[in-house]
């Protein structure tokens, strides 16, 4: 596709649900990031793929999340026994590793924990 | 430690007036890069401008150019002649040469354009 897909847009679930959240980055692109916002607030940076390298997962909050990566396709982020404090949107971004490293976003999965 | 700092939680500019958003940031590390991400009310993050920390030249990209103080570690955008749709979330980042995984991100400013 021509930009970053994330699915879905929204996802409501109960407290200690687990939820899966999908990014589709830029074909071609290496690294993928995921990242938290919360209301009104900015972005956290949660974890880093960059091809076949060892994950950065030093930005996940608890052991509650994880993330995975096949090669340079599609990311899956995985937040198990959700809390209402996880409600957020999640939002993944691709980028190609060159000067500038300009990350190119989607538009996001709005997690409501209720 | 890198940090990024956006102390204008809200401003107001009428339309076709110029303004500036402010950003500090903290950063040890002799080379980096600074970015501005506009966020609309649809969620999506867009990139507007870079600047490398060894770039002579403030970066401008049409209506949007960096304001870039290397001494005083301040990189504030201007956006000249507004337009009603530039309002939105503006947020100011920076990611190391030396730590290529991480971004650092601002709080944001919120940004109205009057008309």
């Amino acid at each position: 596709g021509a930009g970053v897909s994330q699915s879905p847009s929204n996802k409501v679930t109960e407290k200690g649900k687990d939820v899966e959240l999908r990014c589709d980055p830029i074909s071609g692109h290496t690294a993928l990031y995921w990242y938290r916002q919360r209301l009104g607030q900015g972005l956290e940076f949660l974890i880093y793929f960059q091809g076949n390298s060892a994950p950065d997962k030093s930005g996940l909050p608890s052991d509650r999340f994880s993330a995975e990566r096949t090669g340079e396709s599609v990311s899956t982020l995985t937040i198990q026994r959700t809390q209402q404090e996880d409600s957020a949107v999640y939002l993944c971004a691709s980028s190609l590793e060159t000067s500038g490293n300009i990350q190119y976003f989607g538009a996001g999965t709005r997690l409501s924990v209720l | 430690a890198q940090k990024i700092t956006q102390t204008q939680p809200g401003m107001f500019v009428q339309e076709k007036e110029a303004v500036t958003l402010d950003c500090t940031y903290d950063t040890s590390d002799p080379s980096y890069g600074l970015f501005w991400y506009k966020q609309p009310s649809s969620g999506e993050m867009i990139f507007l401008i870079y600047q490398g920390s060894y770039d002579q030249q403030n970066a401008t990209e049409g209506r949007y150019s960096l304001n870039f103080q290397k001494a005083r570690k301040s990189a504030n955008l201007v956006i000249s002649a507004s337009q009603l749709g530039d309002s939105a979330m503006y947020f100011c980042a920076m990611r190391s040469q030396y730590n290529f995984n991480k971004f650092y991100f601002g709080s944001g400013t919120k940004l109205n354009v009057k008309p």
